[in-house]
């Protein structure tokens, strides 16, 4: 069974500093999505990763798949506060199942 | 234009009641869920229909029943609710097929008392 692991749970960073999401998953899996959640809305979709190697930028987060180590990064680069939210990770199952599966979030918090 | 609206956003019931939620969305997908998101955010699928037809259905308690009379819509009726069935719920919609990300609705807080 497909089980997705995110850490850290929580963060808080200063702005204009850096940091890395992680985000692993426990058996082979042909997708990985990041979603941006604002506290009390939807979730919004972010970049969807589906080849080892896979990386996507866009404007301060990058994010990467390493399909080996089943291993994806969301990467923050210069934070601002308007980045704050919490960021969810999913997997879904090889073979084209559309059941997805949810990491437990990263509640980031951009500090002035 | 909301592609994935459901209603109510907000829907306040004592234990023992039915209630339903609808969800339609405008974005020609195939593809249908009903997600659970707790207390503590965690994001867990209930249901997905494709094309009408059930394809997902997770260990749910049967006072859980989806339904979809079309592509574009699905619902979710909750009979004798209980204080655990307080959550979330997010409708969401994609296009069958490996890289369709879901497009998900603003969800319905449900809180039973």
């Amino acid at each position: 069974e497909l089980k997705v692991e995110q850490n850290p749970l929580f963060l808080s960073m200063q702005e204009g500093k850096n940091y890395t999401i992680y985000c692993n998953y426990s058996t082979t899996s042909d997708r990985l999505y990041w979603y941006r959640q604002d506290p009390g809305k939807s979730l919004e979709s972010l970049f969807v990763l589906l080849s080892n190697g896979a990386v996507k930028q866009e404007g301060r987060l990058m994010a990467s798949l390493d399909t080996k180590a089943r291993l994806s990064t969301l990467h923050i680069t210069a934070a601002v506060h308007d980045l704050s939210a919490t960021y969810f990770c999913a997997a879904g199952p090889q073979g084209g199942s559309e059941k997805l599966v949810f990491g437990k979030g990263t509640k980031l918090t951009v500090n002035p | 234009d909301t592609a994935v609206s459901q209603t109510p956003k907000y829907l306040v019931t004592q234990m023992g009641n039915d209630k339903s939620i609808k969800c339609e969305q405008n974005l020609g997908h195939d593809t249908m869920y009903w997600y659970k998101q707790d207390s503590k955010k965690f994001l867990k699928i209930m249901f997905s229909y494709n094309n009408k037809e059930l394809i997902i259905n997770e260990t749910v308690p049967n006072r859980f029943s989806p339904k979809s009379p079309d592509k574009a819509h699905l619902n979710l009726h909750i009979n004798s609710l209980e204080l655990g069935d307080s959550a979330v719920y997010f409708c969401a919609s994609s296009q069958a097929g490996v890289g369709s990300p879901l497009h998900f609705g603003n969800g319905t807080r449900l809180t039973v008392t």
